[in-house]
């Protein structure tokens, strides 16, 4: 079946630096790729998305990348905040449902 | 602010028992998932729906039936509860057919089949 992998299952950055996280699809119909955050005990919620129109979104400290051909996309976080620790999820999508990476869990050191 | 809520929060079942987790949104939107959420498998989508009345078949949906009677509610049912089914689940909503745009998640059922 058609797979999304997140190739971090950990990272660990000092508060002030940048993070990035990795994933990959293989399902070329995919068009829409939604990034989500858990933080501990809790459910998820999604922080920012893109779709396969374009190849860069940014918003405020977040900026997702997408190589179509590649069929890669990545998270990328600048100025990190202890708050920003959490389990960050990729996915990708395209007729009716998504399918999710199996998480990155992010450490913010103070 | 969009709202998904869940009941059971926790449940305990037997092997062999019924169970049905039950999920309900106020953000109008058509499309409703059920999710389950285990360690090393990420997030997996058991069934979801376009609409009341409408149900699909998501990548497990083995063992589990989903029910979509109102644009509100939608629940997942398990017949015949098995330890393999012990897991958290999420439900979530969303506005577009195919997908496409934000998912609201619930907060989760913890379901502990013994």
């Amino acid at each position: 079946g058609e797979k999304v992998e997140q190739h971090e299952s950990t990272l660990s950055v000092r508060e002030g630096d940048s993070a990035v996280i990795n994933c990959t699809y293989t399902d070329t119909a995919s068009s829409y790729f939604p990034w989500y955050k858990q933080e501990a005990g809790k459910s998820l919620h999604f922080v920012i998305d893109i779709r396969s129109n374009v190849d860069r979104k940014q918003s405020q400290r977040l900026t997702v990348l997408l190589d179509k051909k590649a069929k890669r996309f990545s998270l990328h976080i600048t100025a990190t905040q202890p708050e920003d620790s959490a389990i960050y999820f990729c996915a990708a999508g395209n007729t009716g449902k998504l399918i999710f990476g199996l998480g990155t869990t992010l450490q913010v050191q103070p | 602010e969009a709202a998904v809520t869940q009941s059971p929060r926790n449940k305990v079942a037997v092997t062999g028992g019924k169970v049905t987790l039950s999920c309900n949104q106020t953000n109008n939107h058509n499309n409703m998932y059920w999710y389950r959420q285990d360690t090393g498998h990420g997030l997996r989508l058991i069934h979801y729906s376009y609409g009341a009345g409408s149900t699909e078949k998501g990548d497990i949906p083995d063992g589990y039936k989903a029910s979509r009677p109102s644009q509100e509610n939608f629940s997942l049912i398990l017949e015949l509860a098995t330890p393999s089914q012990t897991s958290v689940y999420f439900c979530a909503s969303g506005d577009a057919p195919w997908g496409g745009y934000e998912q609201y998640f619930g907060p989760g059922t913890r379901l502990t089949v013994l």
